[in-house]
């Protein structure tokens, strides 16, 4: 079972707005570093934000990640459908000295 | 270029040992703050980190897998190994291997394999 929680699905229209909180504790997201990972059908995980704000080269700025206390979000600014995904928050955890993934968020574009 | 690819037995038999590897190219394990990430994920469920080896040899693992996991690398070869015991249908999953950059204890993985799937099955 992950320590970190996330809602297990969002929704939007093309062009709207989508947040996905990421909960945790002072273990985890309190103290670390969070990233976003980015899962599309059927293909590997893919780096989406790291160290709680950054984009990897190549990630469109319509993606962008905070962290306040111990949760995170991340937000979809003008959703498209090639975002239609499962999204994965993570973060070191001191207590369990390993890493720790979300529950996962499908999102769906209506 | 940065590649990373995951190989090893498709089915194991319960109880059984699965033995990984990751083979890559385009970094080194020599490197400081680079390390190798094993993450797997059930059918329809999340991912699920598993183990991570760094540069200098330090080891993390999942504290609900410990006692099953070890993880080891052959730097001049450029390879990760990954061995799990006592294999349970509970543990037929995909499997992943990624690159990661060590930042504080954690870090961020921002090259993948494509994954191996293992079927746990008699």
């Amino acid at each position: 079972q992950s320590v970190l929680t996330q809602p297990p699905s969002a929704s939007g229209t093309p062009g709207q707005w989508v947040t996905i909180s990421c909960s945790g504790s002072g273990s985890n997201i309190g103290s670390e570093k969070v990233n976003w990972y980015q899962q599309l059908p059927g293909k590997a995980p893919t780096l989406l934000i790291y160290i709680n704000d950054q984009r990897p080269s190549g990630v469109p700025d319509r993606f962008s990640g905070s962290k306040f206390g111990t949760s995170a979000s991340l937000a979809i600014s003008g959703l498209q459908s090639e975002d239609e995904a499962d999204y994965y928050c993570a973060a070191w955890d001191d207590s369990l000295k390993g890493y720790v993934f979300g529950t996962g968020t499908k999102v769906t574009v209506l | 270029q940065v590649t990373l690819r995951e190989s090893g037995p498709a089915l194991v038999k319960p109880t059984q040992t699965l033995t990984l590897t990751c083979t890559f190219s385009g970094f080194s394990l020599s490197t400081s703050g680079m390390c190798v990430s094993w993450i797997r994920q059930p059918p329809g469920k999340a991912l699920e980190w598993l183990a991570r080896i760094d540069w200098d040899d330090d080891k993390y693992y999942s504290t609900t897998l410990k006692t099953r996991l070890t993880i080891s690398k052959d730097t001049p070869k450029n390879q990760v190994v990954l061995t799990m015991t006592n294999m349970d249908p509970a543990d037929t999953a995909t499997y992943y291997c990624a690159r990661t950059h060590r930042v504080r204890n954690g870090g961020h993985s921002d090259y993948w394999g494509q994954g191996t799937l293992v079927t746990v099955s008699s």
